[in-house]
Order: structure tokens, then sequence, then C-alpha cells
């Protein structure tokens, strides 16, 4: 069975602190990929990252950084001095090599204030 | 490039009448369209996925006979709530897949509401 846990429900922050965002998933599969959308108030999601199995790289891209480890099934997002306008709900989700569809975590509601 | 729109964002429907939805790949031909649902704070849940020509595989708890999905064309998908209720009312949210690498990319949603 496929599962993505994201155990925090809701993060507050004050501007300019870091957040990590964590993500746990479960997959039998030995190709997989796994995604961070971001969610804001108005609905959309936006695609952050794209992650294969076969990649454990950790990747930084200005703010944002992700850390990828197989070894505990876990992709976790740190987003570094946090701004307002990174207040949306994300989404961590796993596609697996079949390609039937994303599965999404329950998400994580960050909240970050002036 | 790799853009879906969704249309309509909002809509009232009265108890009782049916809505479709629209799921459009703008920029790029989408052989699979794939259709969710949020409720307020809650995840993502796949309803169902659609294949350009044929029927579409409904998840498990979903009746197909109240969700209609037709994916007549490679940039068209629509979803048709039948008969809605009150309960129907939802954010549903259509993706569509270009080749199985690229990052699915979302339309920006549907509320529903149902009066």
């Amino acid at each position: 069975a496929q599962k993505v846990t994201q155990a925090q429900t809701e993060i507050s922050v004050v501007e300019k602190e870091d957040v990590t965002l964590d993500c746990v998933y479960e997959t039998r599969d030995t190709t997989y990929y796994l995604f961070w959308y971001k969610q804001p108030p108005s609905g959309e999601l936006v695609f952050l990252i794209r992650r294969n199995s076969f990649d454990e790289q950790n990747e930084i891209s200005g703010r944002y950084s992700w850390n990828f480890q197989k070894s505990t099934s876990s992709f976790n997002f740190t987003i570094t001095a946090s701004q307002v306008v990174d207040s949306a709900v994300y989404f961590c989700a796993l596609f697996n090599q079949a390609g039937t569809a994303l599965i999404f975590g329950k998400g994580t509601t960050l909240s970050v204030s002036s | 490039g790799a853009v879906v729109s969704q249309h309509p964002s909002r809509v009232i429907c009265k108890s009782g009448t049916s809505v479709k939805i629209e799921c459009r790949s703008l920029d790029f031909q989408a052989t699979t369209m794939f259709w969710y649902r949020q409720f307020p704070k809650q995840s993502l849940m796949l309803m169902a996925t659609s294949n350009e020509g044929s029927k579409a595989t409904y998840e498990q708890g979903v009746e197909k006979d109240k969700f209609l999905i037709n994916h007549a064309s490679l940039t068209l998908s629509t979803l048709t709530v039948t008969s809605a209720h009150p309960e129907d009312s939802s954010f549903y949210i259509c993706s569509a897949r270009q080749g199985f690498v690229r990052p699915l990319t979302f339309g920006s949603g549907t509320r529903l509401t149902v009066v």
C-alpha cells in the first residue's frame, strides 16, 4: 500500500524563522516520484519540486530546500527565513511507477505572521 | 508551458440540478486526466482517472452515476455532478499528465456550493 504522512497539521512561525515540514512515505515500489505542492488560500496547487527515487541529492532553490532520505522514507521541506507570503497549505505527494495518480498527504498548514 | 484551465472557478447551484466542470490542457495533449475532491481543511482525494477515448476509472466509494466523467479529446475532460445535493459541496480540482515523468499540472479548481 502507498501512503504519505504529514504529521504536522498546523505550524505557526514568525517571519524570518526557518521552518521544516515533514513528510514520510510508504511504498513497495523501487521507482517512484515525490512531490511538494503549495496551496495558497486561493486554492490552486502550485508545483514546488519533484524528486525521483534514484536521486537522493538534496536540493536548494532560493529559500526552499528539500532533504530526501530513502533510509528513513522521508522527504522533508525547509523554508529558510520564512515570509508572510509563504502562508499556505503544503502537500507532499507520491507517484508510483504504475502511474495511477498522485497520493497526497493530509497537508500542513503553515501560518507566517509578521 | 503545461497549463491546465478549469472552469468555472465557482458555481452555486440548487439541489437536484446538475453541474458540469471543464478541465482543459491548453498547450499540451493530456492522455490522462485526474479528478480530485477536497473538503475544507482536508487533503485531496482522488475521485477518478480518465483516459482519452475510454471510460473513467473510479476510486472506491465514488458513485460513477453521480459523477459523470467524459474525456472526449486529448485536451478536454469534463466532470458532471448529477442531481447535486448539499453534501456534494466541495472543491473539485483536475490535473493532467503530459508524459510520465513530468509533474502533474493542476487546474485552479472549482468551488461547488449546492444550496
